[in-house]
């Protein structure tokens, strides 16, 4: 089955202790995208990526960090966790930027 | 400023009732312009899609969307409305500029359906 899938579903974690988030698509998709979710806020871009070593920042990348070393895979790293960076995070994957992108079930973060 | 706008936080319409979300975008171009649903509990599923050609788009649960250059928006609409399409939708552009790729969503519109 063509999916985006995420680890951890959900994750309790401290303020400071390094996590990552992992992001898989099975697609052979070039794009991939992180985005967090938010009440009142909306879904905004934390990082792209148009292709393997190829990333660029969206509109919130302060404390996250991303990789993409193979097509597949697309991690989202949190060097510091700090309570702000709570939220629902989803990965997303695309063909090309005009397919739409093909989300992630999603991942709920809670830093205390 | 580049943005999208969703007017409306919550709408409220009867099973059976016609139903139309609003969209309203802030870009020079034509961007491409999408339509996405998110269940309670779920990601985000595919609605339809545009980005040239006729301008009226069908997508999937019987959903279309006119686009209207004129006016920059990207309505969703569906002629009846049925309970299990109580959830959240999302309006999102592409601005389709070679600077990046940035897919920049609305604040969504939470709609309820009643008996």
């Amino acid at each position: 089955e063509a999916q985006v899938t995420q680890n951890p579903r959900y994750l309790i974690t401290v303020t400071g202790k390094k996590l990552t988030v992992t992001c898989s698509q099975n697609m052979n998709h070039e794009y991939m995208s992180w985005y967090r979710q938010d009440p009142g806020l909306g879904l905004r871009q934390i990082y792209y990526s148009m292709n393997v070593e190829v990333t660029d920042k969206g509109d919130v990348p302060e404390g996250y960090k991303v990789s993409r070393k193979e097509k597949r895979n697309f991690p989202l790293i949190l060097e510091s966790p700090s309570p702000n960076q709570t939220s629902l995070y989803f990965c997303a994957s695309s063909l090309d930027r005009g397919d739409g992108y093909t989300f992630g079930s999603g991942t709920r973060l809670t830093v205390v | 400023a580049q943005s999208v706008t969703q007017p409306d936080i919550h709408i409220t319409v009867s099973e059976g009732a016609s139903l139309e979300l609003r969209c309203n975008y802030s870009y020079g171009a034509t961007p491409y312009l999408f339509w996405y649903v998110q269940s309670p509990g779920q990601g985000l599923q595919l609605l339809l899609k545009y980005f040239s050609g006729d301008t009226l788009v069908q997508g999937i649960k019987g959903f279309e969307a006119e686009f209207k250059r004129s006016q920059s928006s990207f309505n969703l609409r569906k002629p009846s409305v049925h309970w299990s399409d109580a959830a959240e939708y999302f309006c999102a552009v592409d601005t389709n500029s070679n600077s990046g790729y940035a897919l920049n969503f609305g604040k969504g519109t939470s709609l309820l359906v009643t008996p």
